[in-house]
């Protein structure tokens, strides 16, 4: 049973516009929030995370909110660039418990910016 | 800044061999991963390890071994490597504390024919 969802399996956005990555997750537990960014032939990377005390945390081009009551987040990124296509993973993570435990992560949102 | 290495970038093996699959990392961090990448599945853990000489099986732990004798290494062992075994293996580390952010390695594409 997956507790972190990502229903979109791809997206497409132009370039200069706004990109919107969803992910909704299951278990109330869950007070620590991160996506990562992924090319090709290559390992993820970290973007921004949040903490569930917060609704928002803001890092450039990068925003991430968080609606606990819906126990979604999303990521906002504005304006897009070619340079932003790569996949998208959200992770979760209940801190309290957090020094063994791994994040348990979404199965990814494909970001494609066209020019 | 963080460094996690792989030993290899791409590497092709036979059905049967044993295949060892490297990762070390310098930041003295307590934790380390092993996921494997496959379209449409995400990042599926393997086993991780909280520290030296500890492990704990993920949600496929299948067909692999791991092995952690030394805090900044992490090697997982393919004890008869199959083709439904090729797929992006990605290994990760993180401090045991907050903040909770892995850090990944580059990735061995690893084919089995």
């Amino acid at each position: 049973d997956q507790q972190v969802k990502q229903n979109s399996p791809s997206l497409s956005v132009q370039e200069g516009r706004i990109s919107i990555l969803n992910c909704d997750y299951t278990n109330s537990m869950f007070d620590y929030f991160l996506w990562y960014k992924k090319y090709p032939a290559e390992g993820p990377t970290f973007l921004i995370s949040i903490s569930s005390i917060k609704d928002k945390n803001e890092d450039g081009r990068f925003t991430v909110f968080l609606n606990k009551s819906a126990k979604h987040l999303s990521l906002h990124i504005v304006p897009s660039q070619p340079g932003d296509s790569a996949v998208y993973f959200c992770a979760a993570s209940d801190i309290r418990n957090s020094g063994n435990t791994p994040l348990v992560f979404g199965k990814g949102t494909r970001l494609s910016v066209i020019a | 800044d963080v460094k996690v290495t792989q030993s290899s970038r791409y590497l092709v093996k036979r059905t049967g061999e044993k295949v060892f699959l490297e990762c070390v990392q310098d930041m003295d961090h307590e934790n380390m991963f092993w996921y494997r990448q496959d379209p449409g599945l995400g990042l599926r853990l393997i086993y991780f390890s909280y520290d030296v000489k500890m492990k704990e099986k993920g949600d496929i732990p299948e067909g692999y071994s791991v092995s952690r004798e030394k805090k900044e290494r992490f090697s997982l062992i393919l004890e008869s490597a199959s083709t439904n075994q090729t797929s992006m293996y990605l290994c990760a580390s993180r401090r045991a504390m907050s903040p909770l952010e892995q850090y990944f390695g580059p990735g061995t594409r690893l084919t089995v024919t």
